[in-house]
């Protein structure tokens, strides 16, 4: 079954360093999303990418963040200098031109020291 | 605005016994879309189910069901003969439309004991 995927799983970094999560969606799929969770609270809405440009992103993507789809199968999230309170668990997701089902990877877990 | 509310944060059963988790959403929306998540102790988000607005059929899918009712604006979900490895975190989400911008809720942790 087709599935979105995302490395790293786990990565610890110093806070102001830079940080790139990578996600691989499903192949026929059109719409790209990354969320997050911070430990023990609800997941939270990042930001929505279709057509090679962001469509919709929340409060919480501020000029730090960035999102790019450098190639045909790669959805990257970029961070540009961490902070403590980006510790959190990260997902990818992706929806398809005519469903209406968001599927999640299992999560990029950062934590920022 | 739109909102969901799991007002259960936390539920324990024994093994074998029935158990509700409920969901309350608020949308002005005429058109929008529910989901249920699983979320397991290894942190993925497992998608459990999608119900459209339109669509206030009930959904059994073995030991799982799903009430939708637009009348109390509540989509609540049921596990019938609970077991060990239903044991996680199960999140209720809601988007319109025209975004597809998942609004999770709080989150219900169901711990089953053997």
């Amino acid at each position: 079954e087709p599935e979105v995927t995302q490395t790293p799983s786990h990565q610890v970094t110093q806070m102001g360093q830079e940080v790139i999560l990578r996600c691989v969606p499903i192949s026929n799929h059109l719409y790209f999303y990354w969320y997050r969770q911070i430990l023990g609270q609800k997941v939270e809405f990042l930001v929505s990418f279709y057509n090679n440009e962001i469509s919709e992103k929340s409060e919480i993507f501020d000029d730090q963040f960035s999102v790019e789809r450098p190639d045909g199968s790669n959805f990257t999230l970029k961070i540009r200098s961490t902070k403590l309170e980006d510790s959190a668990m990260y997902f990818c997701a992706s929806r398809d031109n005519s469903g209406n089902t968001i599927y999640f990877g299992e999560g990029s877990w950062l934590t920022v020291v | 605005a739109q909102k969901v509310t799991q007002a259960q944060t936390e539920i324990s059963v024994v093994e074998k016994e029935d158990v509700t988790l409920d969901c309350v959403y608020e949308t002005r929306d005429t058109t929008y879309y529910l989901f249920w998540y699983k979320q397991p102790p290894s942190g993925e988000l497992v998608f459990l189910i999608r119900r459209n607005s339109f669509d206030e059929q009930n959904e059994i899918s073995g030991r799982y069901s799903w009430n939708f009712q637009k009348s109390t604006s509540s989509f609540n979900f049921t596990i019938t003969a609970s077991q060990v490895v239903d044991s996680a975190v199960y999140f209720c989400a809601l988007t319109r439309d025209s975004s597809y911008k998942l609004i999770f809720g709080s989150g219900t942790r169901l711990l089953v004991r053997p």
